[in-house]
């Protein structure tokens, strides 16, 4: 199965842009990449996806590299409603391989 | 529109015992899933169900079965509890077609297995 790495825990100023990388080296040709996050005891909640083009919505924006070897999800203006931990997550078919997650910390 | 609802949220039960997980979905999606996410993890797939009368195993099926009794609800049965099935579980459920949508999740079942 492919496997996603992340970097366990990151933090950000508020109202600062806020860069979350994903390494995804064994990923195969349609594999789509999602990203969701997590609040403190809740299910997970869709932020983003995409296949091999860059994608925006209003929660955020996706960069894909041209290898799509990693990803990166991009918040414009984090607040503290941000926090929460991000996951990176490979998608073919019916499976989701949920990688370990970031940790992302918002200071006030 | 409720989204993905579960029932229990909170269980604690001895090993040996068993107990079913219910999940109802009110959004008409034809694929629903079953996760279950141990303490600090990512989540891991259990069983999923790609249509109604159809399912397959997940990553870690093993101790659980699963049934997709109409399209609005895909229940997790644990016939046999162990300590080892202490977790969150979370349904979800999703359309595929005809983009590659994504999941919306329930709030989580607690189980504690003593």
């Amino acid at each position: 199965d492919a496997k996603t790495t992340q970097p366990n825990s990151m933090e950000s100023n508020e109202e600062e842009p806020v860069h979350l990388p994903c390494n995804h080296s064994t990923i195969s040709g349609t594999d789509y990449i999602h990203w969701y996050r997590q609040l403190p005891s809740q299910g997970p909640e869709y932020v983003i996806h995409g296949l091999t083009s860059n994608v925006n919505n209003r929660m955020a924006s996706l960069a894909i590299a041209e290898d799509r070897k990693s990803s990166t999800l991009i918040l414009h203006r984090a607040t503290l409603r941000d926090a929460a931990v991000y996951y990176c997550i490979l998608n073919y078919g019916q499976n989701f391989v949920f990688g370990p997650g970031t940790r992302l910390s918002v200071l006030p | 529109n409720a989204g993905v609802t579960q029932t229990p949220k909170f269980q604690v039960l001895k090993t040996g015992q068993s107990m079913t997980l219910q999940c109802a979905q009110d959004m008409n999606h034809n694929s629903m899933y079953w996760y279950r996410q141990d303490p600090g993890m990512g989540l891991r797939l259990i069983y999923y169900s790609a249509s109604e009368g159809t399912t397959d195993k997940g990553e870690v099926p093993n101790g659980y079965n699963v049934s997709r009794l109409n399209k609005r609800e895909f229940s997790l049965r644990l016939e046999s509890a162990a300590p080892s099935q202490t977790s969150v579980y979370f349904c979800a459920s999703r359309e595929v077609r005809p983009l590659n949508n994504e999941q919306f999740f329930g709030p989580g079942t607690r189980l504690t297995v003593l």
